[in-house]
């Protein structure tokens, strides 16, 4: 079945440091991944839709400056959490729905990133 | 605004029984709708897609109806295992194309 692979599954860094989380389709291509962020116990709130080759799309209230993203391929998106702070410390999840099927197709999603700034 | 409601108080059931989850939502006008299993500290994995013109969908033990109607769909997991104990999240397509989170509810199964 389709894989999306997440890296790194755990990080945790200092207030004002950079971290990058890595998204790829392993078996199929993605032309749109999602980018989605959960608090515990909460539902996922999608941040952004990352298209490969253009500019990402933002949802309401989510800084672009902050949150980089950047689909350089069909099978490879990528977050950048800039100068991160405590309060971004959260579970981050990106998905990718196969490029060949339906729109309506399922979503496939990564493992996920635990985020712990300090 | 859009809005998707499920149950947010775990529902503990005895092995073996049915599990009857509900997802209520409003201001949407969905084609279909979703739902997934989600793991602790892992990543949503796809269960089960249901059509507007579709009742019932059933995949091995788990059942989903839609009711476009009352704006709900009821997702069943019947013969319970401790193995099924997860969070379950419906979803749906948001007017923009996107898809569009419940907060889940938790199922937790005992032997």
């Amino acid at each position: 079945g389709a894989v999306v692979s997440q890296h790194p599954s755990r990080v945790i860094c200092k207030s004002g440091t950079s971290v990058k989380i890595e998204c790829r389709s392993l078996d199929f291509q993605a032309t749109t991944m999602f980018w989605y962020r959960q608090f515990p116990k909460k539902s996922l709130m999608l941040m952004a839709t990352s298209n490969e080759g253009s500019k990402a799309t933002y949802e309401q209230g989510v800084e672009k400056d902050k949150f980089l993203i950047n689909h350089a391929s069909l099978t490879l998106s990528t977050l950048t959490v800039t100068s991160a702070h405590p309060e971004d410390s959260s579970f981050y999840i990106c998905s990718a729905r196969d490029s060949l099927r339906a729109g309506n197709s399922p979503l496939h999603f990564g493992n996920g990133t635990r985020l712990t700034v300090t | 605004s859009q809005k998707i409601e499920q149950n947010s108080e775990a529902l503990n059931i005895q092995e073996g029984k049915t599990a009857t989850l509900t997802c209520n939502y409003t201001n949407y006008s969905p084609a279909y709708l979703q739902w997934y299993r989600q793991d602790p500290g892992r990543g949503p994995v796809f269960l089960l897609l249901i059509r507007e013109n579709e009742k019932e969908k059933r995949k091995e033990r788990l059942k989903v109806t839609f009711d476009t109607t009352l704006k709900q769909s009821l997702f069943h997991i019947t013969a319970s295992q401790p193995a099924d104990s997860a969070t379950y999240l419906c979803a749906l397509d948001n007017s923009w194309g996107k898809l569009q989170f419940g907060a889940g509810t938790q199922v937790v199964v005992t032997p």
